[in-house]
């Protein structure tokens, strides 16, 4: 199939760390992504990995990829009330050139 | 930093008209997609294009839709007929000829078929 799974909703204080989690599908895709939509706004790339990476850090974002489950997670340090946004993991189903979005996880930061 | 443009950012059609969507990809991308977003739900993948001409669709591509490079900038996607179900939010993306780094994609427009 071509479900990946996010839970819908993570709420977290400012300052503090965020943790969105996803599950993909397709073991054999070589790049996952993460996209962030802000209110109103498009989906802007926030960072990759690829498959044979366990972990990539940017800034105060931390990816962690664990192939063997299939599951993918971003951090976000010292998050932010500008980090308020809808968080999408992402992956390319092999052998397609289609980008298969999860469901989305709602990130609020409150103060 | 290079974006990929849309327009218009809001559409509004009644049912039964037909509609285009434009988008301007960036310029040295040479695959581009169009997706949409029902409100409350997933991006969804609808269509990609390559050399001129369309390399992969979904079944929500039916013939309803098309889409054309009518120049070497404009990437347009036609809804014939439009039904209130078109209603979305419809993302135009572009990307290298290396898709491994990510798809960039507009800001979106927003159809409402009333």
């Amino acid at each position: 199939g071509e479900d990946v799974e996010q839970s819908l909703f993570l709420s977290v204080r400012e300052g503090d760390s965020s943790v969105i989690n996803c599950t993909y599908t397709d073991s054999s895709s070589t790049y996952l992504y993460w996209y962030k939509q802000e209110p109103g706004a498009g989906l802007q790339l926030l960072t990759y990995i690829f498959s044979n990476m366990d972990m990539k850090q940017d800034q105060r974002l931390t990816v962690l990829l664990n192939k063997k489950d299939k599951h993918l997670s971003l951090r976000i340090a010292d998050t932010q009330t500008g980090d308020s946004a809808i968080y999408f993991c992402a992956e390319i189903l092999r052998n397609t050139d289609k980008l298969i979005f999860g469901t989305g996880t709602r990130l609020q930061v409150f103060p | 930093e290079p974006e990929v443009t849309q327009t218009p950012s809001h559409q509004v059609t009644q049912m039964g008209q037909e509609v285009i969507l434009r988008c301007v990809p960036i310029s040295n991308h040479l695959y581009f997609y169009w997706y949409r977003q029902i409100l409350g739900q997933k991006v969804e993948f609808l269509v990609s294009f390559y050399n001129n001409e369309i390399s992969e669709k979904s079944e929500i591509f039916d013939d309803q839709f098309s889409v054309e490079r009518p120049d070497g900038s404009n990437f347009t996607l036609k809804i014939r007929s439009t039904k209130l179900e078109d209603s979305a939010m419809y993302f135009c993306a572009s990307s290298e000829e290396n898709r491994n780094y990510g798809y960039t994609f507009g800001s979106g427009t927003r159809l409402t078929v009333v």
